[in-house]
Order: C-alpha cells, then structure tokens, then sequence
C-alpha cells in the first residue's frame, strides 16, 4: 500500500502570511495532484504535477514535485480568508491504475 | 452539465437498517469511485468501478456493497448499518487513468449518522 504524508495536520495563520504545506511518500508516483476542500462540499482538483522537478503556478499558489516524484509541496504566498479549507494531495500509479490520498491539511486563515 | 451529483444528501439510520446511496454523472467517465471521509482520516477508498458491469474493494470495503449497471450510476449499498459508518461519502468519477494521470471529479458528499 502506497502511503502519503502530509503536514501540518492544522495551519492556522494571520491573513497576508505566507505558508507551505508538504507531501510525502516513500513511493514514486506517476503524477501528483492537489485537491482543496471546502467545508459541506467535496474536494476540487488545483493542480496536477508530472514531471519530476516541475514547478507550477496559480496565482498566489505554487506547486512543486520532488526532483525522485516522492514529494510535493504547495505554497501559498500572502494568505488570504478565502484559501482556508482542506488541501489534498493525491498520487497516482500507472501501475496500481488507481490514487492514493493523503490525509489533508486544514488551513485556517484568520482576517 | 451537473457533474457528479449524489442523493440524498444527509440521512439517518438506525443500526441495522439498510440504505442505498446513488451517484450519478453525466460526463461519460469510465471509473467511479466511493470514498468515506471522517475527521482526521481523509479519503479512504471502499469500492471503485472502472466500467459498466465491473466493481472492486478498495482499503475499506466491508460492510458496503455496489453495484454498476450503468455506465452513468454507481450505488453503494449498506446492509445492516453500524455506528461505526457514520460518516461523509463521497462519490468519485474519472475517464480512466489511460496515461499518467488521474483527475477525479467529485459529488458534493452525502452525511450519514447512524444511531
């Protein structure tokens, strides 16, 4: 079974403060994506990362996958009250033909 | 499109009832997916579908069953609740990991508590 780590379990911040959220595993993924959650509703998808050393951008989010395809962190420049929810990652296998889901990250974002 | 959507959106059972939760998609996708979500865990996988007719356990499968008899629908069944399933479920649905990637679309989740 493919484990994914994610931390912190809780981030709670002061709007304007920067922050970043990492994912882990000891497996290699095929992809990796970031899901956000938001309360009484089910996860969207941000992003998906392929390549290994890939860096992507959505406004004041960057997303980064490790150099092995192990890893991945999101991080979030100038919080703001709206970003608060819960953020997934995921990592698919070609092989398994399926993902696997970390256990999220709950970020609060105080005004 | 309406997507992914599930009914009812909140239930409560008694233990040892029964129940069916329906999952509907419009977007032609292959794979189908049930997840249950409780506090702390995340999204864990009981059972997934990837095409009409086809099912299989996930992390979590027992006391849950489905069934895919059409491509658009995938129901999970419970057949003598416990209080141990009280939860959110998801349903999930994506065209298929044909390369090397995986974007699942989810419904907007269906509460359940089971006294």
């Amino acid at each position: 079974t493919q484990l994914l780590e994610q931390s912190p379990q809780f981030l709670s911040i002061q709007e304007g403060e920067n922050l970043t959220v990492y994912c882990n595993s000891s497996s290699v993924f095929s992809s990796l994506q970031w899901y956000r959650q938001e309360p009484g509703e089910g996860p969207v998808l941000l992003v998906t990362v392929v390549t290994g050393g890939e860096v992507k951008k959505l406004k004041r989010l960057t997303f980064q996958f490790g150099d092995a395809r192990k890893d991945s962190s999101l991080h979030i420049t100038a919080a703001q009250p709206g970003d608060t929810g819960l953020y997934l990652c995921a990592g698919f296998n070609t092989n398994a033909g399926k993902s696997t889901f970390g256990d999220g990250t709950t970020l609060t974002v105080k005004p | 499109n309406a997507g992914v959507t599930q009914t009812p959106k909140f239930r409560v059972l008694k233990t040892g009832q029964s129940m069916t939760l329906l999952c509907a998609q419009d977007m032609n996708h292959e794979y189908m997916y049930w997840y249950r979500q409780d506090p702390g865990m995340g999204l864990r996988l009981i059972h997934y579908s990837v095409g009409e007719g086809t099912t299989a356990k996930g992390e979590v499968p027992d006391g849950y069953n489905v069934s895919r008899l059409k491509k658009q629908n995938f129901l999970l069944g419970l057949e003598s609740a416990a209080p141990s399933q009280t939860s959110v479920y998801f349903c999930a649905s994506s065209y298929g990991p044909g390369t090397s990637t995986d974007t699942q679309y989810f419904g907007p989740g269906t509460r359940l508590t089971v006294l």
